[in-house]
């Protein structure tokens, strides 16, 4: 069955630092979605791309944080400077459409701890 | 704008007992609503997706159930392996997919 690849699993940074994750979306699929997930609350979308161009980066703090999607297939979110409040797990998933008819696939995460 | 809640927070039952999970939204224009599994370090699991009020999907002991106001996750004769988070998100209308989650029902079966 096809996955949503995301690296690193963990990620641990000193406040003040650079840190960036890597999702490589299903094959074909057009639409892409970086969310972030605070322990114990549901995903919150940061950015989604469709294609190469954003389409939604309301909620991305745009002081801090950076998304790019450069030839349409996979993507890498950037934090810098990280702060403490960034500890989350950062989810990417991918979609056929911007509809979702089939569902959303997410990867499995990249858990960041910032001290 | 979009708001999803969920009840119980936390449900725990033994194997075997049927319950349901509840989910209430208020959303401008229901295009779907989202059932995901997710276990603990690990990402949502897609379930089910429901578009409009009467409809119903089963997988396994699983049936999501939608109104116009909330969704049911109806899970019968449970098992341990059922031990996971269950979120629901809607999606409103628009080329801007994004899914508005709620904050889940953790539920715990115990032999």
């Amino acid at each position: 069955e096809a996955e949503v690849a995301q690296s690193p699993r963990y990620k641990i940074t000193e406040k003040s630092q650079a840190v960036a994750f890597w999702c490589d979306p299903i094959s074909g699929h057009a639409t892409l979605y970086w969310y972030r997930q605070i322990l114990g609350q549901g995903p919150e979308l940061l950015v989604q791309f469709q294609d190469e161009s954003v389409v939604d980066d309301s909620q991305l703090p745009k002081d801090r944080f950076s998304a790019e999607r450069l030839k349409g297939v996979d993507s890498t979110l950037k934090i810098q400077p990280a702060e403490l409040g960034d500890s989350a797990m950062y989810l990417c998933a991918s979609s056929r459409n911007y509809r979702g008819d089939y569902g959303y696939t997410f990867g499995s995460g990249t858990r960041l701890t910032v001290v | 704008e979009d708001q999803v809640t969920q009840s119980p927070e936390a449900l725990r039952l033994q194997e075997g007992e049927s319950s349901s999970l509840n989910c209430s939204y208020t959303v401008s224009g229901l295009r779907g609503l989202f059932w995901y599994r997710q276990d603990p370090g690990k990402g949502p699991e897609f379930l089910f997706t429901l578009y409009s009020a009467g409809e119903e999907k089963e997988k396994e002991r699983l049936k999501a159930t939608l109104t116009k106001k909330e969704s049911f996750l109806h899970i019968t004769a449970p098992k341990p392996e059922d031990s996971a988070t269950y979120l629901c998100a809607v999606q409103a209308p628009g080329t801007a997919s994004k899914l508005t989650f709620g904050t889940g029902t953790r539920l715990q079966v115990t032999l």
